[in-house]
């Protein structure tokens, strides 16, 4: 069965904190994806990965294929960060699937 | 291209209406992704086409449930005779080629059944 978890659900840190948020699935996948959502719905993709390591800025974003994990993190967190974070893991030829989010929210 | 567009954003409906939600994808991409969600989840598969064959629905797709994708460029939802738990937003996502590429999601619609 394909399933994707996320962890932590709820995320509060102060601006300047390094945060993770770590996605796990079940099966052996194609891609992973990173995508965060605004209050309001509009999803943007951040990162997409089948293999090692990603920089953006001030996001990071790896994957371990072995132990089928992966993480993300944020460096000097900002208040804009705030948003729910959402991994998507698709199988070859499929479609994605999401994990429940990670609701970040970070104080200034 | 301004990216992936739906409309209407949002839509107040009573119960047992039918309803239609319209999906404009980036103009080159050939896969369309059809979503579900409610509030605190992630996002639900619901039906996705290749150009304008739809390949897979998932089984939240029930009969009132139906999406057309007609010359392979923008697709609609429509559900029939709503019910209050059809309540949720219905994103759209389009990308190029298989799910190994950028997906690009529109703002969604949100719908209300009242």
């Amino acid at each position: 069965k394909n399933e994707v978890e996320q962890s932590p659900q709820n995320l509060t840190a102060q601006e300047g904190e390094f945060i993770t948020i770590n996605c796990s699935y079940s099966v052996g996948i194609s891609a992973l994806h990173w995508l965060q959502q605004h209050p309001g719905g509009g999803i943007v993709s951040l990162f997409m990965l089948s293999s090692g390591k990603k920089k953006h800025g001030r996001l990071i974003a790896t994957i371990n294929i072995q132990e089928k994990h992966s993480s993300l993190h944020i460096t000097a967190s900002h208040p804009r960060d705030s948003a729910v974070y959402i991994c998507a893991a698709a199988w070859t030829g499929n479609q994605f699937y999401f994990g429940t989010g990670t609701s970040l929210t970070v104080i200034p | 291209d301004t990216g992936v567009s739906q409309d209407p954003r949002h839509k107040i409906t009573k119960r047992g209406q039918n309803v239609t939600f319209r999906c404009d994808p980036i103009s080159e991409h050939n896969r369309l992704y059809w979503y579900r969600q409610t509030l605190g989840q992630g996002p639900e598969f619901l039906t996705y086409f290749q150009n304008e064959a739809q390949l897979e629905k998932s089984r939240l797709l029930s009969d009132r449930f139906s999406a057309e994708r007609p010359k392979g460029s923008f697709s609609t939802l429509e559900i029939q005779r709503t019910e209050q738990g059809d309540s949720a937003m219905y994103l759209c996502a389009s990308s190029l080629g298989f799910s190994g590429n950028t997906i690009y999601f529109g703002e969604g619609s949100w719908l209300t059944v009242v």
